[in-house]
């Protein structure tokens, strides 16, 4: 059973800080790692991807990921009340390429 | 361009009823998967297809639930005798090809409730 975690929160932060999200995946040969944002009632929308260790920045994002700790983080920078969302991790299992999903983390931005 | 889309949006139906759901994905996307969400989950995957045919339907959860793609395009899931744990958003995604590291772009779902 391939397991990806993240904590459901909610997490809350002021507006204009740093949001950090985190996820743990159990798949060692997982390689592909994605961010998706999902509103309430709403379909989950792609924000990043990653495939190698280390970080990728895509304006106020970064994703980060480190396989040999099995770990994968979103930072929001500059975070905007439209930014409240739930978060999704998802990860690409060895020899699968459907996705497996965290439960989501659930970001609240305070203006 | 135009995004995947799914139809219905919603369907209410009754225990013991057989429902079709559509989906059309991204044009030019060979690869399509279908999965389930329930609420406070993150969603769950059924089944995927490459082309015509299903390269994984290792998560249809029993022989009630069957998915068709015959041109390579469209694709309906099938659910036969539904029951009322079947209610969920049905979510379908696709993308450029099946290799691992090609981004999945999801549709807005259809809502079913089994009543």
């Amino acid at each position: 059973q391939k397991e990806v975690e993240q904590n459901s929160g909610p997490l809350s932060v002021p507006e204009g800080a740093i949001a950090s999200l985190n996820c743990t995946y159990s798949d060692r040969g997982s390689q592909s790692f994605f961010w998706y944002r999902q509103y309430s009632g709403k379909s989950p929308e792609l924000i990043m991807f990653i495939y190698s260790n280390g970080d990728k920045e895509d304006g106020r994002f970064t994703a980060q990921l480190n396989k040999a700790s099995q770990y994968v983080s979103l930072l929001i920078r500059d975070s905007q009340p439209s930014d409240s969302a739930t978060y999704l991790c998802a990860v690409t299992g060895s020899g699968a390429n459907n996705l497996f999903f965290g439960t989501g983390t659930r970001l609240t931005v305070i203006p | 361009g135009a995004g995947v889309s799914q139809t219905p949006s919603n369907k209410v139906t009754e225990k013991g009823k057989y429902v079709e759901l559509r989906c059309d994905p991204i044009s030019g996307h060979t690869a399509l998967y279908w999965y389930r969400q329930s609420l406070g989950q993150g969603p769950e995957f059924l089944i995927y297809f490459q082309g015509t045919g299903a390269a994984d339907d290792s998560g249809l959860p029993n022989d009630r639930f069957f998915a068709v793609r015959p041109e390579g395009s469209v694709s309906t899931l099938k659910i036969q005798r539904t029951e009322r744990g079947d209610s969920a958003v049905y979510l379908c995604a696709s993308s450029l090809d099946s290799t691992g590291a090609r981004a999945q772009y999801f549709g807005p779902g259809t809502r079913l409730l089994v009543l």
